[in-house]
């Protein structure tokens, strides 16, 4: 069956330091990848999008990889902020046809201590 | 940017009511509209597509008879929960995709709306 893992459930990170959450998936060749940041009680909230045939996409402090071998993707925030403290959630969409659903993840809760 | 909006942000309803749920993009006008579904420390669950003008498009397992859907005009769609009953408490996500975006479409997401069926 298809499924989409993160890494864990929360992570605790030390501010300033570098958060890494996973992705993995089984069963899908998605034809991008999405990563969402959701805060409590709120609708997610799009940081990036990384296409199947991307290996790595920035955007200010954030990084992400995507791996079609390893069927993985890799979140990355630098220098990270309390304020970074939330939800992230990955999604896939299956299609390329751009007007498709996503898949989510449950999400990693990241937890960043002053 | 693209403001996605939602209405009520939160609702209480006895059970065997009805409830609906607006979707409105703000400075956008949206080809397509999807409804999410999220249970507590859960993941969002793709309900249904919405696509203006045209029926809607129901995920496996939800029931469309249940759960209305009415994509009236680019800039909004409705969710209506017909017979609501307690276990249809959740928090209901609704996202819009930008006319013309593209292959790859960033999705807008509401604020959500939080039901609780007494």
């Amino acid at each position: 069956s298809q499924k989409i893992e993160q890494n864990s459930e929360a992570l605790n990170i030390q501010e300033g330091k570098t958060a890494t959450l996973t992705c993995n998936y089984t069963n899908y060749s998605p034809a991008y990848l999405q990563w969402y940041r959701q805060d409590p009680g709120r609708g997610p909230v799009f940081l990036l999008l990384i296409r199947e045939n991307e290996k790595e996409k920035r955007k200010e402090r954030l990084k992400v990889t995507f791996d079609t071998t390893l069927k993985q993707s890799l979140f990355h925030i630098t220098a990270s902020q309390p304020a970074d403290s939330a939800t992230y959630l990955c999604a896939l969409s299956l299609s390329g046809g751009g007007a498709d659903g996503l898949t989510f993840g449950k999400g990693t809760h990241l937890i960043i201590q002053p | 940017g693209a403001v996605v909006s939602q209405h009520p942000s939160w609702v209480i309803c006895k059970s065997g009511t009805s409830v609906k749920i607006e979707c409105r993009s703000l400075d956008f006008q949206a080809t397509t509209m999807f409804w999410y579904r999220q249970f507590p420390k859960q993941s969002l669950m793709l309900m249904a597509t919405s696509n203006e003008g045209s029926k809607a498009t129901y995920e496996q397992g939800v029931e469309k008879d249940k759960f209305l859907i009415n994509h009236a005009s680019l800039t909004l769609s409705t969710l209506t929960v017909t017979s609501a009953h307690p276990e249809d408490s959740s928090f209901y996500i609704c996202s819009a995709i930008r006319l013309a975006g593209g292959v790859g479409n960033e999705q807008f997401f509401g604020p959500g709306t939080r039901l609780t069926v007494l």
